[in-house]
């Protein structure tokens, strides 16, 4: 199961910015936060990933708690084109393997 | 930027076919991964591979499946006996490392039609 929970749809208007909220309560002191985005059926695109201090790239910012247990994701002038599903993902280790559990992710819609 | 090359784009097949869907991961990456989606549903891991086996692999990734890395460069998922609920997005990954950050690249996906 995936170690996260999103809200299931959010909205935003265009131009605004867009905090995408994350709950990753049992993370572990070296897993690290990564968001990806799908629009439609494409693949799922990299947006950002962090540890413990904020981060930010071209695309967006990532804030996390200083307790770890949770994560906001900055879109900070949302378009249309942002619209999207969008996912924040813990490392999931079993038996001295790592895979990435998708959960359902955050609906954004940007809207005119 | 790098890429992780899926082909082909979309595969029509009949129940009961087999299927092979290759991937071209990015040169330097050395952990695989095949992910699956059923249209409207989320994204489900499928197996890891590392150094020519399988690191991990879901429920869904029974005997019908089975993957390779043939010649160094291409990841092949080869579904034995296609079934109609096989119909999905086909998602490869591929990544240059296993411990710390450890950031996937995913293909653009190969679409299975099953009749």
């Amino acid at each position: 199961d995936a170690k996260t929970t999103q809200p299931t749809s959010m909205d935003c208007a265009e131009g605004r910015a867009a905090n995408l909220p994350c709950n990753h309560s049992t993370i572990s002191g070296n897993e690290y936060v990564y968001w990806y985005r799908q629009i439609h059926s494409q693949g799922p695109q990299y947006i950002i990933h962090g540890l413990k201090n904020n981060e930010t790239n071209e695309m967006a910012s990532l804030i996390i708690t200083e307790d770890r247990k949770s994560s906001t994701l900055i879109l900070p002038h949302a378009t249309l084109r942002d619209t999207a599903v969008y996912y924040c993902i813990v490392r999931v280790t079993t038996s001295g393997t790592y895979k990435y559990i998708f959960g359902t992710g955050t609906r954004l819609k940007v809207l005119a | 930027e790098p890429e992780v090359t899926q082909t082909p784009s979309h595969q029509v097949t009949q129940m009961g076919q087999e299927v092979i869907l290759r991937c071209v991961p990015i040169s330097n990456h050395l952990y695989f991964y095949w992910y699956r989606q059923i249209l409207g549903q989320k994204v489900e891991f499928l197996v890891s591979f590392y150094n020519n086996e399988i690191s991990e692999k879901s429920e869904i990734f029974d005997d019908q499946f089975s993957v390779e890395r043939p010649d160094g460069s291409n990841f092949t998922l080869k579904i034995r006996s296609t079934k109609l609920e096989d119909s999905a997005m086909y998602f490869c990954a591929s990544s240059s490392r296993g411990l710390g950050a450890n950031v996937l690249t995913f293909g653009a996906g190969s679409r299975l039609t099953v009749l």
